[in-house]
């Protein structure tokens, strides 16, 4: 069935230095890819999508990256900061004609100052 | 422009009662679906509304059901809750089908 497995869950760097997340979905109909911020308490929030047409997305600190052959994509933050602290969900869509995702089930990124 | 809005944003039920909850989406969103977020299970997809009508469904039980006004806001009801039906739910709207998904804040139901 639909599954998106996220790898670590959880995820402790250094001030400034760089966080990999990594996810693998089993749909190879699943053409968009969105990743999710999730502060304590708060709502989850997109940080930035990629599509199948696209092999990478960059926008600022942040980048995704997507192989479809392997049927992984993965969320690069560089620069690491105290406020990317948070649980990190990655996302694949299902069909094109809804907006059913499939979450991973979540990575929690510690920053250490 | 107005983000996503739940009501209500904390509920205590207690175990076979049922419960209603809101959901109005981002002005001009016509797709609005629902997810339950668990710490054991994450994040899972309940249904999803476009211009009244339900276009997709996960698998959870009949007691589960949602349905979608003229004006895209959405209400999911819950009848017969049980013990494990505590979690935040969520609510997102979109512009159309594969596109970006905004979240609201949720609302956090407790059974008792």
């Amino acid at each position: 069935g639909e599954n998106v497995e996220q790898h670590p869950s959880t995820l402790s760097v250094q001030e400034g230095d760089s966080a990999v997340i990594k996810c693998t979905y089993s749909d190879s109909a699943s053409n968009y890819f969105p990743w999710y911020k999730q502060e304590l308490g708060k709502r989850p929030q997109l940080i930035i999508d990629i599509r199948s047409n696209v092999g990478e997305k960059k926008d600022q600190r942040i980048a995704v990256t997507l192989n479809k052959t392997a049927k992984h994509f993965s969320l690069h933050i560089t620069e690491t900061q105290p406020e990317d602290s948070a649980v990190y969900f990655c996302a694949a869509s299902t069909d094109g004609a809804t907006n059913k995702l499939i979450f991973g089930t979540g990575t929690l990124l510690a920053i250490q100052p | 422009k107005a983000g996503v809005t739940q009501t209500p944003r904390y509920l205590i039920k207690t175990r076979g009662q049922q419960v209603t909850l809101s959901c109005s989406p981002i002005s001009g969103h016509r797709s609005v679906s629902w997810y339950q977020q668990t710490p054991g299970q994450g994040l899972q997809f309940l249904f999803e509304y476009f211009s009244e009508t339900q276009r997709n469904k996960g698998n959870f039980p009949g007691r589960f059901s949602g349905r979608q006004f003229s004006n895209s806001r959405s209400e999911m009801n819950v009848s017969t809750l049980e013990l494990g039906d505590s979690a935040l739910y969520l609510c997102a709207s979109s512009s159309g089908f594969n596109e970006k998904l905004f979240f609201g804040s949720g609302t956090q139901l407790s059974v008792l």
